[in-house]
């Protein structure tokens, strides 16, 4: 079974701060690895995700996150926050065998503060 | 080419009624998936369908709640006298063939409250 740990419910942080958003997982086999971001009474919108190749990944918003096997982590990272991306973060894992649903962690809520 | 659609955004039911969500996956996508995310938890699978088949239903309740993906139309969650705790966010993703959860795309959910 695959599971994913967020550690931080909460993360606080002040405009044009960096941030970086904890996430572990556990698998028994290789992993396909996601961040989606949610707006408040929105759905879910995929912001990166790692399926193969390089380990580190980007998004068009100036997110990053970084697949690290030995540390079973895929932290997502911004060198410097808006106001526009305090939002709810999830991480999710699934696998590349076929129909695997994505299995999500429980989120982190991030508040920038101005 | 339009999103995922889900209707209604908001349901509210009293208990013992039934509660019919719709999902509409985007063009060209034959796989959907549900998802239910509780308050200050993060999304927990409950079923995947493709047309006309039910492939992955080991997240669903065992009592109450059915999908389906038929031919023609949208995909059904459907819960039988629903009670105060299936009150929650109910979110369907699709993706295309193939392409499996790799490319998911969700919907902006259906709030259900049971009063």
């Amino acid at each position: 079974a695959q599971s994913v740990t967020q550690l931080d419910s909460q993360v606080p942080v002040f405009e044009e701060a960096p941030v970086e958003l904890r996430c572990n997982y556990s698998s028994s086999v290789s992993v396909y690895l996601f961040w989606y971001v949610q707006y408040p009474n929105q759905g879910l919108q995929l912001l990166l995700k790692y399926l193969s190749g390089s380990t580190l990944v980007e998004s068009i918003n100036g997110f990053e996150a970084e697949f690290n096997k030995s540390q079973t982590s895929f932290h997502l990272r911004k060198p410097s926050v808006h106001i526009s991306d305090t939002a709810e973060y999830f991480c999710a894992v699934s696998s590349p065998r076929e129909n695997t649903p994505l299995v999500f962690g429980k989120g982190t809520r991030l508040s920038v503060i101005a | 080419n339009a999103g995922v659609m889900q209707n209604p955004r908001h349901l509210v039911r009293r208990r013992g009624q039934e509660a019919r969500l719709r999902c509409s996956p985007m063009k060209g996508h034959s796989h959907v998936y549900w998802y239910r995310q509780l308050p200050e938890e993060g999304l927990k699978f409950m079923v995947y369908l493709q047309k006309e088949n039910i492939i992955d239903e080991s997240g669903m309740p065992k009592e109450r709640f059915s999908a389906e993906f038929p031919k023609e139309g949208p995909s059904i969650l459907r819960i039988q006298q629903v009670v105060r705790g299936d009150s929650a966010a109910y979110f369907c993703a699709s993706s295309p063939p193939n392409r499996g959860n790799t490319e998911a795309f969700f919907g902006q959910g259906t709030r259900l409250t049971v009063v």
